[in-house]
């Protein structure tokens, strides 16, 4: 069965700074990979996902994510935060265009000023 | 265009009494889906339409109804809303499932 861990509830950094936001998953194949985002009393919006191909995918707004099969990760990146990013951040794997989304519990990040 | 609508975004309702959600997508998705999403919670899905066949999760199954008249709507019905059905209700579209799906903004049901 697939799951997923996003390992940091919160993540607090400073604007201006770098930010990584983890994702470890479990599956048995290569996974369709994907970073969602919910901003303040609004929905989910896609930031980026994978398929295959190159592990680093870019996505909107600065944010890129680089897949590591032989670490089972899809890390969410940024090089430097700015404070509308203060958001949550959620990871979600499926096995193929057929199976349902798997969903991380979510990371609260918090851009200090 | 990628627009999944819902309506209405806030919505409060009575213990016992019955709630009507409305989804739409003008995109052509065939799949559509239902999520409870709650603060500090991953968003959990209820139900979905795959063409015109729904199928519900297990432990939510006597819970929630879902109507599906045409391509373009989705609906969510409660027929005797609980405290704990206070959340965020969030109405997605994709094509074919496990792709990437668009969200609708959302319905905030408060119930009293």
């Amino acid at each position: 069965a697939q799951s997923v861990t996003q390992p940091d509830a919160r993540v607090t950094v400073s604007e201006g700074a770098s930010l990584q936001l983890r994702c470890k998953y479990s599956s048995s194949v290569t996974p369709y990979l994907f970073w969602y985002v919910q901003y303040p009393r609004q929905g989910l919006q896609l930031l980026l996902k994978y398929y295959s191909g190159d592990p680093v995918v870019q996505g909107v707004n600065g944010f890129e994510a680089e897949f590591s099969k032989s670490n089972s990760s899809f890390h969410l990146r940024k090089a430097s935060v700015h404070w509308s990013d203060s958001a949550v951040y959620f990871c979600a794997v499926s096995r193929d265009s057929n199976y349902q989304l798997i969903w991380g519990s979510g990371t609260k990040l918090i851009i200090k000023p | 265009d990628t627009t999944v609508k819902q309506n209405p975004r806030y919505k409060l309702a009575r213990v016992g009494k019955p709630v009507n959600l409305i989804c739409s997508q003008t995109m052509n998705h065939d799949t559509m889906y239902w999520y409870q999403k709650k603060p500090n919670q991953a968003p959990k899905l209820l139900l979905f339409y795959y063409d015109k066949i729904l199928n519900r999760e297990a432990d939510t199954f006597e819970k929630f109804q879902s109507s599906r008249p045409n391509n373009s709507f989705c609906s969510l019905y409660i027929g005797s809303a609980g405290l704990e059905y206070s959340a965020m209700y969030l109405c997605a579209s994709s094509r074919g499932l496990g792709g990437e799906q668009y969200f609708g903004p959302g319905t905030r049901l408060t119930v009293l």
